[in-house]
């Protein structure tokens, strides 16, 4: 059991570009989850997946926000066009079945929007 | 709709001394689970406990301890004889019907030597 994993885990872009994030979920775990933090705040739930199902998104998720985990394994979270306001930390998490199973979170990737 | 307040902003302890976390939750949710997590400095949020709605003993794990009561919707965490090491911010969590966790604003706990 290696843990939940992200890359990168820092990134620096410049506003109105591009950005995608990689989660890798503990093996066997089929629920993984986004959340997004800010400083000084708690984090807030982005979107749920169910093996390649994309199951739960949250009002947080604009149209600029894009979660995919094709094969049921790894998940990408691209940002389009970023802005200022996106600068926070995103936090990757996983667990397996059944519901109600505690979540165990990756170190996260660290988005600055300049 | 789901909400989880942590009224302690930051606590500050002198080593070995108690400390009491406060957590209290909102839920119309008949099932849910709450949950505690640590985050150290170095930002990975850390698994430290779950409890289930229908279980209400409190749950103790060496200097940790946790008080769960339905009544007050109140689910406190208590370190017992602080160390520097415990030094973190601590969200409790509430997990509802639904998938997702809601986190409140966490207290910030600092222990000094």
């Amino acid at each position: 059991d290696t843990g939940v994993s992200q890359n990168p885990r820092h990134k620096i872009t410049k506003r109105g570009q591009n950005v995608t994030f990689r989660c890798d979920p503990i093996s066997e775990h089929n629920r993984l989850y986004w959340y997004r933090q800010t400083l000084g705040q708690g984090p807030e739930f982005l979107t749920y997946f169910q093996n390649e199902a994309q199951l739960e998104k949250s009002r947080l998720l604009s149209d600029r926000f894009s979660a995919e985990r094709p094969k049921g394994s790894f998940s990408t979270l691209e940002i389009q066009r970023t802005e200022q306001g996106d600068s926070a930390m995103y936090l990757c998490a996983s667990s397996p079945s059944p519901a109600g199973h505690e979540q165990y979170f990756g170190p996260g990737t660290r988005l600055t929007v300049t | 709709a789901q909400k989880v307040t942590q009224a302690q902003t930051e606590i500050s302890v002198v080593e070995k001394e108690d400390v009491t976390l406060d957590c209290v939750y909102e839920t119309r949710d008949t099932t849910y689970y709450l949950f505690w997590y640590k985050q150290p400095p170095s930002g990975e949020l850390v698994f430290l406990i779950r409890r289930n709605s229908f279980d209400e003993q409190n749950e103790i794990s060496g200097r940790y301890s946790w008080n769960f009561q339905k009544s007050t919707s109140s689910f406190n965490f208590t370190i017992t004889a602080s160390q520097v090491v415990d030094s973190a911010v601590y969200f409790c969590a509430l997990r509802p019907a639904g998938n997702m966790l809601t986190f409140g604003g966490g207290t910030r706990l600092m222990v000094k030597p």
